[in-house]
C-alpha cells in the first residue's frame, strides 16, 4: 500500500526557477525520506529528515516536515535541466521495518 | 566504495518461464531489500533479506522468491512468469535497518512476452 503521495503529480517549470513538492503521508513515522530517479534507472538518495527535524538543507535542497500534518516539502532551488527527473518521498511505517515510497512526482526542467 | 550491482541489465522471457535475478549490496551492507516497479503499481516492496533470512515481505504472490548468501549478495526469483510481471526490478541495500537510507542498484528492467 501507499503511504506517502507526491504533490503535484508532475511538474515543468524552466531553468533557474524553484521546484517545490509536497508528500502528504498516513501514519506515524520515524523518518521520511527523498529519492530521485532519472528514467528507468535505480534511485537515488537525496535527503532523510527524521520526525524531531522540521528542516533539513542539503547544498539546492531544502526539507521541511510537519509531523501534526503529516506531511514534507521537497525544495529545490535554482533548478537545472539536470534536475529532470522522477521524485519520491519515502517513510517507514512506524514498526513496520521497512521503507513504503510514494508513487513519485514527474519534474522536467526545461533548459 | 563499488556501489549496488545487479545482473542481467535486461532480460526477455515468455509466459510460464521462471527467471533469477541477482543483486550484489555495497560492501558492508546486511540488509538487501527488493522491489518491483511498474508504471501503473509505481514502487511495491517485494521482500527483504538481512543475514541470509527474509525479515519482511511485502504483498506478492508465492511466485516470487528470494534468498540471500552469506556474503549479503541476494537473488531473487519469479516461476511461472506472467505478463503483469513485466517490471522495473530493483534491489537497494542498506547497512542494517530496511528503513535507513537506501543505496539502489540500476534495476533489471524484465519484459515477458
Amino acid at each position: 500500500s501507499q503511504q506517502g503521495e507526491e504533490d503535484p503529480q508532475a511538474l515543468s517549470i524552466q531553468e533557474g526557477e524553484n521546484a517545490t513538492m509536497n508528500c502528504s503521508y498516513k501514519t506515524s513515522i520515524n523518518n521520511l525520506q527523498w529519492y530521485r530517479q532519472n528514467s528507468g534507472r535505480g534511485l537515488v538518495h537525496l535527503i532523510l529528515i527524521r520526525s524531531n527535524e522540521r528542516e533539513k538543507h542539503s547544498g539546492r535542497l531544502r526539507v521541511t516536515l510537519d509531523t501534526s500534518k503529516k506531511s514534507s516539502s521537497l525544495l529545490i532551488t535554482a533548478s537545472r535541466a539536470a534536475d529532470t527527473a522522477s521524485y519520491f518521498c519515502a517513510t517507514d511505517d512506524f514498526g513496520s521495518e521497512k521503507l513504503v515510497f510514494g508513487k513519485g512526482m514527474k519534474l522536467t526542467v526545461n533548459p | 566504495k563499488a556501489g549496488v550491482t545487479q545482473t542481467p541489465r535486461y532480460l526477455i522471457k515468455t509466459r510460464g518461464q521462471q527467471v533469477t535475478l541477482s543483486c550484489s549490496p555495497i560492501s558492508g551492507h546486511r540488509s538487501v531489500s527488493w522491489y518491483q516497479q511498474t508504471p501503473g503499481q509505481g514502487l511495491q516492496f517485494l521482500f527483504e533479506y538481512f543475514s541470509e533470512t527474509q525479515r519482511n515481505k511485502g504483498n506478492f504472490p508465492g511466485r516470487f522468491s528470494g534468498r540471500q548468501f552469506s556474503n549479503s549478495r541476494s537473488e531473487m526469483n519469479v516461476s511461472t512468469l506472467e505478463l503483469g510481471d513485466s517490471a522495473l526490478y530493483l534491489c537497494a541495500s542498506s547497512r542494517d535497518r530496511a528503513e535507513d537510507t537506501q543505496y539502489f542498484g540500476p534495476g533489471t528492467r524484465l519484459t515477458v512476452l
